[in-house]
């Protein structure tokens, strides 16, 4: 069946650091994949997206690239800040399949 | 910004007591769910509706029950709460994209129960 990978967490760093969490799936067909992030105390928010390969999803400069040779999606930002702090998930839906899959979770802490 | 939401935020309630988590939705998305969560966790999707009328168990099989009779209203009640309920649940909607495909989930700020 249909499934995702993350990195085990916590994954700690300093600020200005460079951050890669890495997020691998296994679906039938070809999915939409998406990064979430979960802020201390709060419901999750959607941080970016990529529906085919090849697309780069981009926010708050966090990026993923939909790569589907290797079957990845890491998420990736240049210079971390202590507001990053939160508990990050990598999640597919394939199409005709209206539940999204969800990966563990990875807890990230950024440290002054 | 998601007009989901979710009451109460914080529960402590005791053994053998009913409870209904309220959610409500103002963004008139069809598709509701329940998840329910240990902090910081992976998810578990516990119940979702496509619809009014319409309500389906999830993954992870669990003695809560829902109703959808409206579209914005989605409550999810356990009728003898046990401390093995004790967690954080957390509700979500999301609309259908074209040719209903699938369309991001809009999350609320989550219900932490403790129960006793």
């Amino acid at each position: 069946g249909d499934s995702v990978t993350q990195m085990e967490g916590p994954v700690t760093l300093s600020e200005e650091a460079f951050l890669t969490i890495n997020c691998t799936y296994t679906a039938t067909g070809y999915p939409s994949l998406f990064w979430y992030v979960q802020y201390p105390g709060e419901g999750l928010q959607l941080l970016l997206k990529a529906t085919k390969a090849d697309d780069k999803g981009s926010n708050k400069g966090f990026e993923a690239t939909y790569r589907k040779e290797t079957t990845s999606f890491h998420l990736e930002k240049g210079s971390v800040q202590v507001s990053d702090s939160a508990v990050y998930f990598c999640a597919l839906v394939t199409h005709g399949n209206y539940q999204l899959i969800w990966g563990a979770g990875t807890k990230l802490i950024i440290k002054p | 910004e998601a007009d989901i939401y979710q009451t109460p935020r914080y529960l402590v309630i005791g053994t053998g007591k009913k409870i209904t988590l309220e959610c409500s939705q103002t963004m008139g998305h069809d598709k509701m769910y329940w998840y329910q969560q240990d902090p910081g966790m992976e998810l578990h999707l516990i119940h979702y509706s496509y619809g009014v009328n319409s309500t389906e168990k999830g993954d992870l099989s669990s003695e809560s029950t829902v109703s959808r009779i409206r579209t914005e209203h989605f409550p999810l009640t356990l009728e003898s709460a046990r401390p093995s309920h004790t967690s954080q649940y957390l509700c979500a909607s999301s609309p259908w994209g074209r040719d209903r495909a699938y369309n991001e989930q809009f999350f609320g700020p989550g219900t932490r129960l403790t129960v006793l």
